[in-house]
């Protein structure tokens, strides 16, 4: 079945890096993002990656992909206060146009 | 990037009532928008899937008798709680995305908050 699971909380130093992981079952999954929610607000897509790619970086962001084990990481660098929020990690089979399917959600909280 | 809107952003019923959530894409056309619910502090379900002209696919577990889905143009949604009970109090949640195919994107509204009371 489709499962997409994360820890639920994280808490970093400001200006250290936050890394958020993700484990997931479908192994047909074609597509996986990473969103952001901001308290009260809806989601946005920091970035995505194909299945067939080990890596994605996106000035702050890099997403690592393990196939194999099915494991997804978003590593945030530098982190700062205005990146307090819930990330999803999520799957696709297709593309984003078809259903997706999100995991828990993980709280960052950046400390001082 | 492209804009969809929900609205209302929040809404309080009482009991008993039925209540409508419109999503709509502001500056493209969207065959197929997709409905969510998020219970506090857990994740994003897919409830359904909208089809524009055609009756919505739901997933498994949800009533469609009880969240009916509208999808009457290619820019509007309609989400309608109907006989609204406090259990049905979550955030709803909708995206759409430009055209089907390959690197495309899917745009959130900015989710409805329901209380029922």
């Amino acid at each position: 079945g489709e499962d997409v699971e994360q820890s639920l909380f994280l808490s970093v130093r400001e200006g250290d890096s936050s890394v958020i992981n993700c484990t997931y079952t479908d192994s047909s999954s074609t597509y996986l993002y990473w969103y952001k929610q901001e308290p009260g607000a809806g989601l946005q897509l920091l970035t995505y990656i194909f299945s067939n790619m080990d890596m994605k970086q996106d000035q702050r962001l890099t997403v690592l992909l393990n196939k194999k084990d099915k494991h997804l990481s978003l590593r945030i660098a530098d982190t700062q206060t205005g990146d307090s929020a819930i990330y999803f990690c999520a799957e696709s089979r297709y593309s984003s146009a078809s259903k997706i399917i999100f995991g828990s959600g993980t709280r960052l909280s950046i400390r001082p | 990037g492209a804009v969809v809107s929900q609205h209302p952003s929040r809404v309080i019923c009482k009991s008993g009532t039925s209540v409508k959530i419109e999503c709509r894409s502001l500056d493209f056309q969207a065959t197929t928008m997709f409905w969510y619910r998020q219970f506090p502090k857990k994740s994003l379900m897919l409830m359904a899937t909208s089809n524009e002209g055609s009756k919505a696919t739901y997933e498994q577990g949800v009533e469609k008798d009880k969240f009916l889905i509208n999808h009457a143009s290619l820019t509007l949604s309609t989400l309608t709680v109907t006989s609204a009970h406090p259990e049905d109090s979550s955030f709803y949640i909708c995206s759409a995305s430009p055209q089907e195919g390959l690197n495309t994107e899917a745009f959130f509204g900015q989710g409805t908050r329901l209380t029922v009371v």
